[in-house]
């Protein structure tokens, strides 16, 4: 049973080419996190919905939006990609910010 | 935010306990303990959490050190499925609503046959 679901799990787009990576879940979690994870490093939060209301981490790049229309869904769009912004992103949900989960990712690579 | 740091790397043999240190030093009384695991190419998955006591699930069990600036994950039997990065995480928890949570370093962890 899929629970945290990202669509595609892998993208590649072209330097400076707009891309949007989606995230949906079925556990009608409220919170919905964005994470951002490169090689051999740890997730590092992009930013998070409490339900409508949007939090940003404060290094987060202006490049980085999100979107999240209805409690289902959640998209990250990306305006315009670097090499820099090859990563693993990584979908999480939570109730009320308790223990997280996370989807499987979605690599972008950045030709 | 509380600094968690872990081993870069460990190994244990399969069928064998392994025991993965976090510390934790500056951790809040409040804050609770996660460890999630990370196969190749997937999402990080949920093991075990907890605040001040010991607590076992049938993934592994948590040990807390009375201080709360270490805990240790015990998995009983190691087995080649075991294999991947470990994450220790500490979750402030309260009334803010921006619940976050601090990932350690990992441990990578082998499983020999």
């Amino acid at each position: 049973d899929a629970m945290v679901i990202q669509n595609p799990r892998y993208q590649v787009t072209q330097f400076g080419k707009p891309v949007t990576l989606s995230c949906s879940q079925t556990l009608n979690h409220n919170v919905m996190y964005w994470y951002q994870q490169k090689s051999s490093q740890a997730p590092k939060l992009l930013f998070h919905y409490y339900d409508k209301d949007f939090n940003n981490e404060a290094d987060t790049p202006d490049n980085f939006q999100s979107r999240r229309p209805n409690t289902s869904f959640c998209f990250l769009d990306i305006r315009s990609p670097g090499l820099g912004d090859a990563a693993m992103y990584l979908c999480a949900t939570s109730r009320d910010g308790y223990t997280q989960y996370f989807g499987p990712g979605t690599r972008l690579t950045v030709l | 935010d509380a600094k968690t740091t872990q081993p870069n790397s460990m190994e244990s043999n399969e069928e064998e306990p392994v025991h993965l240190p976090c510390n934790h030093s500056t951790i809040s009384g409040t804050d609770y303990i996660h460890w999630y695991r990370q196969l190749p190419s997937q999402g990080p998955e949920y093991v075990i959490h907890g605040l001040t006591s010991n607590v076992n699930n049938r993934m592994a069990s948590l040990a807390i050190a009375e201080d709360r600036k270490s805990s240790t994950l015990i998995l009983h039997r190691a087995t080649l499925r075991d294999a991947a990065v470990y994450y220790c995480i500490t979750h402030p928890v309260g009334t803010s609503g921006t619940y976050k949570y601090i990932f350690g370093t990992g441990t990578r962890l082998k499983v020999l046959a």
